[in-house]
């Protein structure tokens, strides 16, 4: 089976780095993605792993451990936009399986 | 370049009345195709995929169905829609990585289709 873990909500100062960790356990493991979702919209794409390392691009990188079936996504410079729920999502056999999110809150 | 449509944005229904959802993908070839839903304040509980045409696979038992007469069209129905369908309903496209058998890319998801049953 698939499971994904990640935490329920954060909250961060504009400006400051945040890191939101996932732990996964899949059958078929296919990648890691990261994905963005606003409010009432449908989610976006940040990134993706499939080999063990960190990812950067811009304010974004993300890391992956296979091992140890952990993801972490980094964000830096905070804005108030980056308020949103956060996805870690497992690629499985022809499909993706998104975690439950985390809502990042911004703030002053 | 590659686009998805999703209809309606909104739908109100009245509980024991059918559903159809509809979702078509332009500019690409053989996509996989994915069917979510979203309850409010949680994550996305994945329902129906595919991998080719007639070719649908359930992720959970319920009150829906899926279907897939063309290459990029996929359909979300249901016969009798319960209160419990009430949600935030997403398609979505990825392809093959590489070509690569059950490695997928990034899913690009549609507008998304707010479903209130009443």
């Amino acid at each position: 089976g698939q499971n994904i873990d990640q935490p329920t909500e954060m909250t961060a100062t504009e400006g400051a780095i945040v890191q939101i960790n996932c732990t996964y356990q899949t059958s078929g493991f296919n990648g890691l993605f990261w994905y963005q979702q606003h409010a009432g919209e449908a989610p976006t794409f940040l990134s993706y792993n499939v080999l063990d390392g960190l990812e950067e691009k811009g304010r974004f990188s993300s890391f992956l451990s296979r091992s140890k079936g952990y993801s972490y996504l980094l964000l830096k410079e905070l804005q108030m936009k980056d308020s949103a729920s956060y996805l870690c999502v497992t690629g499985g056999y022809n499909k993706l399986i998104f975690g439950a999110g985390t809502r990042l809150a911004v703030h002053p | 370049s590659q686009t998805i449509h999703q209809w309606p944005a909104t739908l109100v229904q009245p509980v024991g009345s059918p559903l159809s959802l509809e979702c078509t993908v332009e500019g690409t070839s053989n996509p996989n195709l994915y069917w979510y839903r979203q309850a409010a304040g949680r994550g996305l509980q994945l329902l129906f995929y595919s991998i080719g045409i007639g070719q649908i696979s359930s992720e959970v038992p319920q009150n829906l169905s899926a279907s897939r007469p063309q290459d990029r069209q996929f359909i979300l129905s249901s016969k009798k829609l319960l209160l419990s369908d009430s949600g935030f309903y997403l398609c979505a496209w990825s392809v093959l990585r590489d070509g690569a058998i059950g490695s997928n890319t990034e899913a690009f998801f549609g507008q998304g289709t707010r479903l209130t049953v009443v």
